[in-house]
């Protein structure tokens, strides 16, 4: 099946300090989220997508399908931006392929 | 707030019990899917319902089943609870198959003792 490896896997920051996390995927994908799950545990759905650039706020994601990767930035960072980054992707059907996330914590 | 409702948010229960748990799709949307977040096994697809009908399966156990009712809402049954069957688990819901995005309800957190 399809590979997500997204990098770095921790990442920690000061307040107020910008960063970039990225996802590789091993094969063309039809559908690419970015999800962040809080220390609650929610699930919440930053970004769809699959080719592309969105911005919403201080953050902002693009993928570039070509070339199997997207990069998620999220810019003057708050200590809300806690918790794991995860980039799922579909390929055929419709299952949603997690990679293994990125923590990040933004420290005040 | 995704729209999807997951009951109940919280679930302790023994080993060898078995337990329902409920999701409420976003308005409209046709597929259900469900995922157990666990953590050595990270995120893990479970099964899809599209319209009420089984459309895909991932790595369910056979003491698991499902099924999406004709409301739309679906339910995620669990038997001979296991100490490792401890985790979190996610309903997502899409409007179509594919091509749309998953929104992700709160959560089922299940701790078998």
């Amino acid at each position: 099946g399809i590979q997500v490896e997204q990098s770095p896997p921790d990442l920690i920051l000061q307040e107020g300090a910008n960063s970039t996390l990225r996802c590789n995927f091993s094969d063309s994908v039809n559908n690419l989220q970015w999800f962040h799950q809080n220390p609650w545990g929610q699930l919440i759905n930053l970004f769809y997508i699959p080719s592309g650039t969105k911005q919403n706020g201080r953050l902002s994601a693009t993928t570039v399908a070509t070339e199997r990767y997207s990069l998620l930035y999220i810019s003057s960072s708050q200590t809300t931006d806690s918790g794991v980054y995860f980039c799922a992707v579909v390929t055929s059907g419709s299952r949603l392929t997690f990679g293994e996330g990125t923590q990040l914590t933004v420290n005040p | 707030d995704s729209g999807v409702t997951q009951t109940p948010k919280h679930l302790i229960t023994a080993t060898g019990q078995r337990v329902t748990l409920r999701c409420s799709p976003r308005s409209g949307d046709l597929s259900v899917y469900w995922y157990q977040q666990s953590l050595d096994q990270g995120l893990q697809f479970l099964i899809q319902y599209y319209n009420g009908e089984e459309r895909a399966k991932g790595n369910i156990l056979e003491r698991f089943s499902a099924q999406q009712f004709p409301d739309l809402h679906s339910e995620l049954n669990l038997s001979s609870l296991e100490l490792g069957d401890s985790a979190l688990y996610f309903c997502a819901s899409s409007a179509k198959t594919g091509s749309s995005p998953l929104h992700f309800g709160n959560g089922t957190r299940l701790t078998v003792t």
